[in-house]
């Protein structure tokens, strides 16, 4: 079956640096969304990625999609402590434009102020 | 999100015995999923329902049993708890009409087994 494989499991920074986590699907993708949990919250969606080799930017977050459509990234940059948290990619299938996602391990992410 | 909910949000049980975690949305969405969470391996999706008379297994469904009591109330259940479904559990609804179908989490369920 489809994996997503989402490194690294943890990441520590101190605030004001940067931090990209990275996403890597074992077959092509339909698209790929990215979600992000709070400590002690649930997983909240970001942004979905449709097009081989989009970029988007949210504020401080830029997401990329591969060209191959099999793998992805988050950066952030200059880290804040309100970045703290747990980032997940999830993807879809290739040739399913709906239904459900296969979520990466996600990345810890620690800010030391 | 408070549109969809989770009872209990905290559970203990003893190894063997049936419980049920259920959640419960007033978004409106046809699609309801089951997922498990557990430290380094992400959210693992147990089941899933795209309506009411449609269920379907995800990728670790042994152990577990689901119900669609109606579009609003889906229901996961350990027939007969071991420790190592001790997990976080998340309920999450989605919408394939819109334009990205994005899923919808409730606060999950911590569950200790002992």
């Amino acid at each position: 079956g489809q994996q997503v494989m989402q490194i690294p499991q943890y990441q520590h920074v101190q605030e004001g640096e940067d931090f990209t986590t990275y996403c890597n699907s074992s077959t092509t993708l339909s698209n790929i969304q990215w979600y992000k949990q709070r400590p002690g919250g649930h997983p909240v969606f970001l942004i979905q990625l449709v097009k081989s080799g989009e970029v988007k930017k949210q504020k401080r977050l830029t997401f990329q999609f591969g060209e191959a459509k099999k793998n992805s990234s988050l950066h952030i940059t200059a880290t804040q402590t309100t970045d703290v948290g747990t980032y997940f990619c999830a993807g879809r299938a290739g040739g399913t434009s709906y239904g459900k996602l296969t979520f990466g391990q996600g990345t810890i992410l620690t800010v030391h102020p | 999100d408070a549109d969809v909910t989770q009872t209990p949000r905290n559970r203990i049980t003893k190894t063997g015995k049936r419980i049920m975690l259920e959640c419960s949305q007033t978004k409106g969405h046809d699609r309801m999923y089951w997922y498990r969470q557990d430290p380094g391996l992400g959210l693992r999706l147990i089941y899933y329902s795209f309506d009411v008379k449609d269920i379907n297994k995800g990728e670790i469904s042994d152990g577990y049993s689901v119900s669609r009591q109606a579009q609003a109330k889906f229901s996961l259940s350990l027939e007969s708890a071991i420790p190592n479904q001790t997990a976080l559990y998340f309920c999450a609804t989605s919408d394939p009409r819109q334009g990205r179908e994005t899923q919808y989490f409730g606060p999950g369920t911590r569950l200790l087994v002992l």
